[in-house]
This record gives C-alpha cells, structure tokens and sequence, in this order.
C-alpha cells in the first residue's frame, strides 16, 4: 500500500519563506508531485521531481530524497494569493506518462500579513 | 500543458438518480483517469480509463456504481449511478503528458439530495 503524510495546517508571514514537508511509502516509486489547489478549484501542478535533489521553478522549490522517502515544497517571497491547499503526490507503476497518483491529506497554509 | 474541459461543470441531483460527466481533452491521451474529492478531503483514484479495454477500478469503486467509457483518445465519460447523499463530491478527470506533468479538469462538483 501507500502512505503519504503532511502537515494538516501551516501559517506564514507575507514575504517570508515557508518549506511544506511530505514523507511517503510506496512500492514502485516513479515519481512525485506538488499541486497547488484553492478552494472550490482544481489542483494546479506544481512540480515533479524522480530524481534526487532540487528542482527550482521560480517562487517555488521542490526537494526530493529516495532514500530516505522525503520532499518538500518551499515557497519564498510568500504572497496572500499563495494561501491554498498544497497536495503532495505519489505517482507509482510503470515507467510513462499518467500513471496513477495517491495523494496526500493536504497542508493548508495561510498566509498572514 | 493539455487543456481539459469537463461537463457539467456543477449538478444537484436527486437520491436514486444517474449523473453522466463528461471530460474532454484538447489532445490525444493514452490514459485518462478519475478521481474523487470528497468535502474537506483530498483526492481519491476512481478508476483509470483505457481507451479500447475496460476500465481499472482502484479498491472500494465498482462498475456498476461508476460505469466509465472510454471511445476515442480525447474523450471519457465516468457516470454516479444510483446515487446517495454520500457521493456528493469534485468529481475531476485527470491526463498525463509525458512523464513528468499531470494536469486535472476543472472539477465537477455533484450534490445529491
């Protein structure tokens, strides 16, 4: 089976930086995900990391450990408009595209003046 | 990134009733998926639609409940049969292009009374 675990709520300053954390247990690793989701929408992809290390994106930052069944999301320069849900997402299976995801519980983070 | 529209885009239904949602992707996709967001949680894997071949249905979803077809490479239908209160949920179609993005639909968003 799988087992992704996030924070439930996070808050942060405006301007500030802010890491998101997921650890997770899967068979058949092949990649993960960051989505992005306000509420009443849809999720918004973010990022997708396979390999180890950093992948950069602008404002956001996704950080991926293997071994260790790690990643975080990091928000820098933090604005009101990036309070939402940030889903975490374990993609397992075969190597191509859209294979199935297993989704975390979501962290909503709000963002404060 | 796939553009991908789904209708309706919002229903309120009657118990014992059958919603048909329709998803429709502006390229061809080897897969396309369904998954559930039920009020206040994150997403859940229906099922994975194969263009030519029945649908896979992930544990706890049946065809009989969440009859899926699949015609052509741009297109899936996924239908509530029989509802309940309970299946009130975002009903979203899901796409993958290439190994490293997934993009969702809009949502669906069903009330059932």
């Amino acid at each position: 089976g799988q087992n992704i675990d996030q924070p439930t709520e996070m808050t942060a300053t405006e301007g500030a930086i802010v890491q998101i954390n997921c650890t997770y247990q899967t068979s058949g690793f092949n990649g993960l995900f960051w989505y992005q989701q306000h509420a009443g929408e849809a999720p918004t992809f973010l990022s997708y990391n396979v390999l180890d290390g950093l992948e950069e994106k602008g404002r956001f930052s996704s950080f991926l450990s293997r071994s260790k069944g790690y990643s975080y999301l990091l928000l820098k320069e933090l604005q009101m408009k990036d309070s939402a849900s940030y889903l975490c997402a374990v993609r397992s299976g075969s190597t191509g595209g859209g294979n199935k995801l297993t989704f975390g519980t979501g962290t909503q983070l709000k963002v404060e003046l | 990134s796939a553009v991908i529209s789904q209708k309706p885009s919002r229903d309120i239904c009657q118990r014992g009733t059958s919603l048909t949602i329709q998803c429709q992707v502006d390229s061809q996709v080897t897969m396309m998926f369904w998954y559930r967001q039920q009020p206040g949680q994150s997403l859940t894997l229906i099922a994975t639609a194969n263009q030519g071949s029945e649908a896979t249905y992930e544990s706890g979803f049946v065809i009989d409940k969440f009859p899926i077809s699949r015609p052509n490479l741009t297109f899936s239908t996924l239908t509530v049969s029989n509802m309940s209160p309970e299946d009130s949920s975002i009903y979203l179609c899901s796409v993958g292009q290439g190994a490293s993005e997934q993009f969702f639909g809009p949502g669906t968003r069903l009330t059932v009374l």
